[in-house]
This record gives C-alpha cells, structure tokens and sequence, in this order.
C-alpha cells in the first residue's frame, strides 16, 4: 500500500480481555517499529523488528505485551489482561532497507485503545 | 537510557512572527536529531532532521540547529501561518541504536 496502515483505528475493551492490534508497514520496509502515545505525550518507544526478529524490545512495559512478525512484513501487537492504564494510541511505524534509510520513521495513523 | 526534554510545552505566535522550540538531550553518543510534526488526529510527520556532524540544517521557512557541547538543539520556524498549528516533538537517536526517544511535545498555536 502507499502508507503504514493500522487496524482497528479504534479499540473498546473490558478491563481483563485480550487485544490484538495490527500494523501492515509500506511495501518493501524490513524495520518495523511499535510505539505508544498517552494523551498529550509523546511516542514511547515499544519495540522494534528488523526482519521477522525482535531486535530491541526493551520499551514493552511488562509481559502482557508481545508483538510477533512472522514473516517480515506485518506485525501484530497483542496484550494480554488489559488495564485501563494501557489506554493510549498505538502508534507503527516502518523504514526501507537500512542501505536506503534516511532515518524517517513512516508512522501509520495509530490504533486507539480504550480499556474501560 | 536517553533523557529528552522539550521547551515549551504551549507556544503561542502571531502569524508571520518566528517561533523557536528548544530540547536538550542527556547522551553525548546520540548522533541523529528529527523534528516530527502531528496534527489534531493524524500520525507524526518527519518535517527536518539533523546529523551529529552538522550544526545548522535549513528547508525554506524551518531550520534546526543543533549543539553537541551543549546537547540541545532547536527547531526555527519563520514567517508562521495558520497551517503551521500543531504539535511538534522532537527525537533523538542514540549511536548504535536504532530507536527513537521523543520529547514530550509543543503545542504550537499561530494566531491570525
């Protein structure tokens, strides 16, 4: 597609049950990065994937969060026994092979989570 | 890990007067410096980015500059119009590293 595309825009869940959000990164990016922006924050950093691995998945908070990409291009988000402290946007982003990288994150246009 | 702070965090300019965003940074290592624009709703846009190994970077009306003793760097927008509100967020990438820390952001609103 032209753009990193992010599904569901929009998310509301019960405090306890299991999410699944999912990024599709422009055709041919090998990173993949996901982040989290709270109201009037900036984007946390959660964890990136060059390729099918998990190269840095320092930002995930705990081990409710888990994010795959099985075969390099999209990724999916999963979080297990949500609370309503995980309410945020979900934000991804993806960049060309590192040879053609300028350094932009392209980012898609988020997953808005609300855990009631 | 890297610290990032951005200042102000609302700005508020009459159209046509410059408007100046300030971050600091705590790694001397970091080597890569972008300023990403969000309006109401959208995702994050890339408008300028800077290298460690420059020091003034300009695009028409937007220029960044970055010092590296000091560790901060700025983002200069000049002749201001109405489409220029929105928040802006800094980021700095850490050399070696392949993530970016953001700032917390500045709402920046250009008065008619």
């Amino acid at each position: 597609g032209a753009g990193v595309s992010q599904t569901p825009s929009n998310k509301v869940t019960e405090k306890g049950k299991y999410v699944e959000l999912r990024c599709d990164p422009i055709s041919g990016h090998t990173a993949l990065y996901w982040y989290r922006q709270s109201l009037g924050q900036g984007p946390e950093f959660l964890i990136y994937f060059q390729g099918t691995g998990a190269a840095d998945d320092s930002g995930l908070p705990n081990d409710r969060f888990f994010a795959v990409r099985p075969e390099g291009s999209v990724s999916t988000l999963k979080i297990q026994r949500t609370e309503r402290g995980d309410s945020a946007v979900y934000l991804c982003a993806s960049t060309p092979d590192r040879g053609l990288n300028t350094g932009e994150l392209f980012f898609g246009e988020g997953s808005r989570l609300t855990v009631l | 890990g890297e610290n990032v702070e951005q200042h102000p965090s609302t700005l508020s300019v009459q159209e046509g007067d410059s408007a100046v965003i300030k971050c600091t940074y705590s790694d001397s290592a970091s080597n890569y410096f972008p300023w990403y624009k969000q309006e109401l709703g959208k995702r994050p846009q890339l408008i300028i980015d800077i290298r460690s190994n420059v020091g003034e970077k300009k695009d028409q009306r937007i220029a960044v500059t970055l010092n590296k003793t000091a560790k901060h760097f700025s983002l200069h927008i000049t002749e201001t119009q109405p489409e220029d509100s929105a928040v802006y967020f800094c980021a700095v990438r850490g050399f070696g590293n392949e993530k970016l820390t953001f700032g917390t952001g500045t709402r920046l609103t250009i008065i008619p």
